[in-house]
């Protein structure tokens, strides 16, 4: 089944310590990106990535990093996590440029 | 910079009732234009899409044109159902690289 799966679906953290939301796409897709949605915000995009080894900046990158040293991954990762950045996250991937995006199930974080 | 705004909710409809939930864009080039679907507890899914202006995207019963002369890309169903009960985003992307999202309109349909 064509997927996108992402770990963990909720986690509760403190302030200052670094973790790592992992996403993994079965699709052999290019093209792997990471969202926030907020109440009233909409999602906003974080990072994407199109291709292993090549990513860059959405809207809202502040605080967040992301790796692609393999085509199925797409880990982000929060250095020093902070109260604002409490959100549901989404991973995406996408093949080419058809525009459909395939979301994952979304893991929601709680930075206290 | 390149933006979506799309009609706020909540939005509550009878069964069989017909739906609109107007979107409007900012774009400097020329965008293809989605509606995603957000059922509860779920990721998003793509509802329908357009790639050029005059183009009609359409799924399950529901129907978007895509207009440039107004920058807009209305979702209308003609009879919803209480299954179409759901959070629905506009959507835009410039380049296939760079997605924009509206805030979300959530949509809920009584029987």
């Amino acid at each position: 089944e064509a997927q996108v799966t992402q770990n963990p679906r909720y986690l509760i953290t403190v302030t200052g310590k670094k973790l790592t939301v992992t996403c993994s796409q079965n699709m052999n897709h290019e093209y792997m990106s990471w969202y926030r949605q907020d109440p009233g915000l909409g999602l906003r995009q974080i990072y994407y990535s199109m291709n292993v080894e090549v990513t860059d900046k959405g809207d809202v990158p502040e605080g967040y990093k992301v790796s692609r040293k393999e085509k199925r991954n797409f880990p982000l990762i929060l250095e020093s996590p902070s109260p604002n950045q409490t959100s549901l996250y989404f991973c995406a991937s996408q093949t080419g440029t058809t525009g459909e995006l395939f979301f994952g199930e979304g893991s929601r974080l709680t930075v206290l | 910079g390149d933006s979506v705004t799309q009609m706020e909710g909540p939005v509550t409809l009878s069964e069989e009732a017909f739906l609109t939930i107007n979107c409007t864009y900012t774009a400097t080039g020329y965008p293809s234009l989605f509606w995603y679907v957000q059922y509860p507890g779920e990721g998003l899914q793509l509802l329908l899409k357009a790639t050029k202006a005059d183009d009609k995207g359409s799924n399950k019963g529901f129907e978007a044109t895509y207009r440039k002369e107004t920058t807009s890309f209305h979702l209308e169903k003609g009879s919803v159902q209480v299954s179409d009960s759901a959070v629905y985003f506009c959507a835009l992307s410039d380049s296939g690289n760079q997605f924009y999202f509206g805030t979300g309109t959530s949509l809920t349909v009584i029987p």
